[in-house]
This record gives C-alpha cells, sequence and structure tokens, in this order.
C-alpha cells in the first residue's frame, strides 16, 4: 500500500488479557519504530528494528512488552497480562532514505478495563 | 540524553491570525535535526517542517516557518494566515545524526476558531 497500516484501529480489552497490534509498513522501508503515545503526553519510544539486525530494545517499558518483525516486513507488538496503564494509542512509523522520512500509520487506541 | 520541551499544553487563535508553538530542546551533539509534526484527530502524524541544524537558515515551507536559535536551543513554529484545518495537536521532536531515534516533546493542542 501507500502508507503506513495498523490494526486494529482500536481495541478495548480486560485487564489480565493479552493483545496483538499490527504495522503493515511502506514496502521497501528497511526501519521500522513502534511508539506509545498515553493521554497528553508526547511520544514514548518503545523498540525500533532496522534491517536484519538485531532490534533496540530499549524503550521496552517491562517484559510484558514483546515485539517482532516478519521477514523484513510486518511487525506485531505483543502486550502481555494487560495493565490499565497500558491503556493509550500506539504508533508505528516505518523509514525510509532521508531526514524526515518517518511515515506514521494511523495508531492503535489499546483500551484496558 | 536528548529532551524536547514543548511549554502550551493548548493554544487557541481566531481563523487568518498568525500563531507560534514553542520549542526547547537539550542536546549536546552538534549534528541535529529538529521537525515539527501535526497530528489532526485521524491520529496520523504529518511532517510539517524540518531544520538542519548546520544551516543558519530558517526552514520555510508555505504558510509555516520556523525561528531556530541554536545558541538558545529554541525551534518555534510560526503558521501564518491560520485556517480550520491547522487545528491539531503538533509536536516538536528531535533527530540526532546516528542515533536512529525521534525524541518528541509533549505537544501543544491547537485550536483554530473561526
Amino acid at each position: 500500500g501507500a502508507g503506513v497500516s495498523q490494526s486494529p484501529s482500536n481495541k478495548v480489552t480486560e485487564k489480565g488479557k493479552d493483545v496483538e497490534l499490527r504495522c503493515d509498513p511502506i514496502s521497501g522501508h528497511t526501519a521500522l519504530y513502534w511508539y506509545r503515545q498515553s493521554l497528553g503526553q508526547g511520544l514514548e519510544f518503545l523498540i525500533y528494528f532496522q534491517g536484519n539486525s538485531a532490534p533496540d530494545k530499549s524503550g521496552l517499558p517491562s517484559d510484558r512488552f514483546s515485539a517482532e518483525r516478519t521477514g523484513g516486513s510486518v511487525s506485531t507488538l505483543t502486550i502481555q497480562r494487560t495493565q490499565q496503564e497500558d491503556s493509550a494509542v500506539y504508533l508505528c512509523a516505518s523509514v525510509g532514505l532521508g531526514l524526515g522520512g518517518y511515515t506514521f500509520g494511523s495508531g492503535t487506541r489499546l483500551t484496558v478495563v | 540524553a536528548q529532551t524536547v520541551t514543548q511549554s502550551q499544553p493548548e493554544m487557541s487563535v481566531q481563523e487568518a491570525e498568525t500563531v507560534t508553538l514553542s520549542c526547547t530542546y537539550d542536546t549536546s551533539e552538534s549534528n541535529y535535526y529538529l521537525f515539527w509534526y501535526k497530528q489532526p484527530p485521524s491520529r496520523q502524524m504529518i511532517l510539517v517542517i524540518r531544520q538542519e541544524a548546520y544551516k543558519q537558515q530558517n526552514a520555510t515551507e508555505n504558510r509555516f516557518s520556523v525561528n531556530f536559535q541554536k545558541a538558545a536551543k529554541s525551534f518555534s513554529l510560526k503558521i501564518s494566515d491560520s485556517q480550520l484545518g491547522d487545528t491539531a495537536m503538533y509536536f516538536c521532536a528531535s533527530l540526532i545524526q546516528g542515533a536512529q531515534k525521534l525524541v518528541f516533546g509533549q505537544g501543544t493542542r491547537l485550536t483554530i476558531n473561526p
């Protein structure tokens, strides 16, 4: 597709359940980022994939969070045993060449009840 | 450490007025880049304007311009002739060359009133 696609657009889950958020980046973009945007806050870096290199997981807030990128394309962010504080918008961005080449998806709004 | 601060949580102006959004940043690096992103209700982050730190000339994109004060580590966004469609969250961000991560400020919610 022409842009970064994220699914689902909205997700409501019960506390303690696991959730998977999906990101389809722009074809050919080698870098992919996940950010979290909590209500009234800026974007918080979670994890970064670049080609075949080991991902930079330094932003993941706890071991309940994990992410993988399949075949250098689609990425899945998994949150296990969700907590209410996990409620946020999760944004994915893929990066092409050049500065400012970040293209963001429309995010997944996760609500943990 | 790299930090970005936006001190104005919300702003509101009338259509056609000029508005300036403030941003300060802190980095010890000499090679970095600064950005302003717009986030409308659709949630998608849209690049508005970018500035390379080594360039003294302020970047301009149509009605959008920046006032880059390197010594003061200030990077404000000016929107001229504001339009209703400019209503959105605006985020300032920095990227250190080689660091690979955008660091964002807390955002400013801008409302353009008819």
